[in-house]
């Protein structure tokens, strides 16, 4: 069974720019998330989705940031315009469905997102 | 105040020994904990998950939790090289509050010496 797949694996852009990080969730797996771990600091949680609704985005650092899900399936973090704050590694995720079983979450290889 | 606190390490330990692994957390409502390993430019791999007080074992790995004190810990028997890893500690809210969101901690760098 194919695990949580990221594209791409880096990406390196210039401020301003506009950059679209791809997810593929562990097939049937109603719940996908994005974190992010920035340079020195832990993992951060950005968003949960459940199915293609929005569950929580509190972490969702402004505007600039913009996730969708569309038909449930895979799922795109898009960031424009790119600040240098921006540069880390950003991490999805994917559990199953609701209650206990469905918090264990199984993680992508990431993207490194370099902002020059 | 940080939610999740690990000692940053790193934490050598011989082949053959017992590595601890400590974790502390700030929030009385956290239910799950989990247990990850990342190795150096790869995803943190689930190797542990536990909801109850006491002891949970898999293999060379037992965690254990204790809800009053907010701390959970790793052990990890019989220290191979292959260990070596940073070992990250992650909670949240559980299934029954739909909190899915984890809290991490920094990570534990083990080094097991050959």
């Amino acid at each position: 069974e194919a695990g949580v797949t990221q594209f791409p694996s880096h990406s390196v852009i210039e401020k301003g720019q506009t950059v679209t990080l791809r997810c593929d969730p562990i097939s049937g797996h109603d719940n996908l998330y994005w974190y992010r771990r920035v340079m020195g600091k832990e993992i951060k949680f950005l968003l949960h989705f459940v199915k293609e609704s929005k569950q929580d985005e509190s972490g969702m650092p402004n505007n600039r940031f913009l996730a969708e899900r569309t038909g449930g399936t895979y799922s795109t973090l898009k960031v424009q315009p790119a600040e240098l704050e921006d540069s880390g590694v950003y991490f999805c995720a994917s559990s199953q469905g609701l209650g206990r079983g469905g918090t264990e979450a199984f993680f992508g290889q990431g993207t490194r997102l370099t902002v020059v | 105040q940080k939610e999740v606190e690990q000692n940053s390490g790193p934490l050598s330990v011989p082949e053959g020994a017992i590595a601890s692994l400590n974790c502390t957390y700030s929030d009385r409502g956290s239910q799950s904990f989990f247990w990850y390993r990342q190795y150096s430019g790869k995803s943190p791999e689930l190797i542990m998950f536990i909801y109850s007080n006491g002891d949970k074992e898999d293999g060379r790995f037992t965690a254990q939790l204790n809800k009053a004190s907010q701390y959970v810990s790793l052990l990890i028997r019989d220290s191979q090289p292959s260990d070596s890893a940073t070992y990250l500690c992650a909670v949240n809210g559980g299934g029954l509050s739909n909190d899915y969101k984890l809290s991490f901690g920094a990570g534990t760098t083990v080094t097991v010496r050959a």
